[in-house]
């Protein structure tokens, strides 16, 4: 399975604090992206990163790939209460995504 | 900004009923995709659909299941007899041919409960 594997499973920080989290993989990819899920709620999508790039910005998001060892982190930086949520990697081989579990993110105010 | 929308946002059926559900697509997409989502669960792929026939379908999509584009905005997801095990959350997901043509945008999703 290509799925991605997010870590850690859970993550509490105080507002105004950075947020990294990291996504392994299994097999080749075209592309990693990375949604935002509010509780009970539709997948945002936030940021995509194709095989050939290593880094990519997005606002307060920083988002790399390191295809060598197959795996990917997200940043957040300068949290925000509204970023509570859960936070899902998810590759793409061959325009089917596989997510995998998730960050579940909270921000204390 | 176009988006992709979902009805109904929460279905409750008796086991063994069909169940329809409904997406409108972003218009210029041409590949429209079904995920589900048990609670608590990963959200898992069910079948892409691409110039009005499936394109790739996981094992979860059986022979209950079934999709149609019946017209040129809608997008369906049919299960013609539900089981327990199908209650979760279903989204529908498009994707452009051009521009950003690797990003799917998801709907809100449609909470299947099946009793």
């Amino acid at each position: 399975s290509q799925q991605g594997e997010e870590d850690p499973q859970a993550l509490s920080i105080q507002e105004g604090e950075n947020a990294t989290m990291n996504c392994s993989y299994k097999t080749s990819i075209n592309n990693l992206q990375w949604y935002r899920q509010n509780s009970g709620r539709g997948l945002v999508h936030l940021i995509l990163i194709r095989s050939n790039e290593r880094e990519k910005h997005s606002g307060r998001l920083r988002v790399t790939l390191d295809t060598s060892k197959k795996s990917s982190s997200l940043l957040i930086t300068a949290s925000r209460a509204a970023d509570t949520a859960s936070y899902f990697c998810a590759t793409d081989a061959d325009y089917k995504l596989s997510f995998g579990a998730g960050t579940t993110v909270t921000v204390r105010a | 900004e176009p988006e992709v929308t979902q009805t109904p946002s929460h279905q409750v059926t008796q086991m063994g009923q069909e169940v329809i559900l409904h997406c409108v697509p972003i218009s210029n997409h041409l590949y429209f995709y079904w995920y589900r989502q048990i609670l608590g669960q990963k959200v898992e792929f069910l079948v892409s659909f691409y110039n009005n026939e499936i394109s790739e379908k996981s094992e979860i999509f059986d022979d209950q299941f079934s999709v149609e584009r019946p017209d040129g905005s809608n997008f369906t997801l049919k299960i013609r007899s539900t089981k327990l095990e199908d209650s979760a959350m279903y989204f529908c997901a498009s994707r452009s041919p051009t521009g950003l043509a690797d990003t799917q945008y998801f709907g809100p999703g449609t909470r299947l409960t099946v009793l």
